[in-house]
Parts: structure tokens; sequence; C-alpha cells
């Protein structure tokens, strides 16, 4: 059964400091991986996927994300937070092999708050 | 570019007057799915549709239907609303031709049972 746990409800920075999103993954064969973004009142955007290719993971406004199997983690990362970064965030999983079914597992988000 | 769009955006109703949300894509991908997504629980998947005429339970089924009579719509049913069944849902769609595992989101029904 696949599983994700985002490790902190919360998290605050200063703008301009580093931000760090936990997530751990639980998943029986080899995992796709996702972190999607959600500002207040709006619908969600993809941030950057891990699907088996390179382990460390490109995402849009400055993010990335490392995949690292032995910890069965992936968190998400960004080394200058910007106001405009408060919002909602979302690890998410799915099964990739070939019959998968597209069911996505979302963790129970992390609110970040960015302070001036 | 995949656009899915959902009808209406809010809604306040009352308890037992049946209602359905409408979700359509423009992109004839064959997955679409319903979720909802409620406060410190994230996103759970209500129910799912591989293709038309093809559709299963999800993670929270219960007091939803669903039908998938043609590729582009995949409407949600509450038959009988209950407050419990207020929340923020979302439709999604996936290219599964590609099996890129990545879904769009359509931009989220609000809906309030009184």
């Amino acid at each position: 059964a696949q599983s994700v746990t985002q490790l902190d409800s919360h998290v605050s920075v200063s703008e301009g400091t580093p931000v760090l999103l936990r997530c751990n993954y639980s998943s029986s064969y080899s995992p796709s991986l996702f972190w999607y973004v959600q500002h207040p009142n709006k619908g969600l955007q993809l941030l950057l996927k891990y699907t088996s290719a390179a382990t460390l993971v490109k995402g849009i406004n400055g993010f990335e994300a490392e995949f690292k199997k032995s910890e069965t983690s992936f968190h998400l990362t960004k080394p200058s937070a910007h106001m405009s970064d408060a919002a909602e965030y979302f690890c998410v999983v799915t099964l990739n092999y070939g019959g998968s079914q597209g069911n996505l597992i979302f963790g129970k988000g992390t609110k970040l708050s960015v302070k001036p | 570019e995949a656009q899915v769009t959902q009808n209406p955006r809010y809604l306040i109703t009352v308890t037992g007057k049946k209602l359905t949300v409408t979700c359509s894509q423009n992109m004839n991908h064959e997955y679409m799915s319903w979720y909802r997504q409620d406060p410190g629980l994230g996103l759970r998947q209500i129910y799912y549709s591989m293709n038309v005429e093809v559709t299963d339970k999800g993670d929270v089924p219960e007091g939803y239907k669903v039908s998938r009579k043609e590729k582009r719509n995949f409407p949600l049913i509450l038959e009988s609303p209950s407050p419990n069944q207020t929340s923020l849902y979302f439709c999604a769609i996936q290219d599964r031709a590609l099996s890129t595992d990545t879904q769009y989101f359509g931009p989220g029904t609000r809906l309030t049972v009184l």
C-alpha cells in the first residue's frame, strides 16, 4: 500500500531564507512523486514531479526536490523564500508501473508562511 | 493546454436536495477523477473513471455517484447531500496514453450543505 507523510503541518520562514518542506513516502512499487502548490482560494498547480529519471528534480519558481530511496524521502527545497511562496504544499505519490491507474495519494499538506 | 472546467464554482444548498457538479475537459483524456479537500486531510479521491462507461470507487465514495457517458464529461452527483459533504471539490484529468502520471486539476467547487 502507498502512503505519504508530510512531517510538518505548518512551516514559517523569513523572506530570503531557505525553505524545507519534508515528505516521506511508503510504496511497494517504484513510485512517482509530485509536489503541488495551492495558493489561497486557488486550484492546484504542479510544482515538480519525479518519475524514476534524475533523482534531483527542478520545478517551477525555483523549487527543487530530491528523491532519496534509502530514506524514502522527497523533500522540497528552495534557497530563498519569497513572499509569493506563501501557500499550502502537497506531497503526492502514485504507482509507477505499466498499468498505473494514476490514483494519487495526497499528503495532508504543509502551510508555508513567509514573514517579511 | 489542458483545461478542466467545473460548474458551479460555489454552491450553497440544503440537506437532501439533489445536486450535480459538472466537470468537462477539452483534451480527450481517458482518465478523469473527483477529489474532495478538507482542512488537515489533504485531497481524497471520491471516484475515478478510466474511460467511457468505466468508473470505480476511490477512497471516500459514500454518498456520491458519478457517470461517464461521454469522454469529455464526468459529473459528480449527490443524491441526498448532508452537511458532512461540505467541502472543496476538484475534478482532475490525466493523459494516460503518455503514462505521464501527471494530473491536471479543475479550479474547484466549494460546496456548503446546510
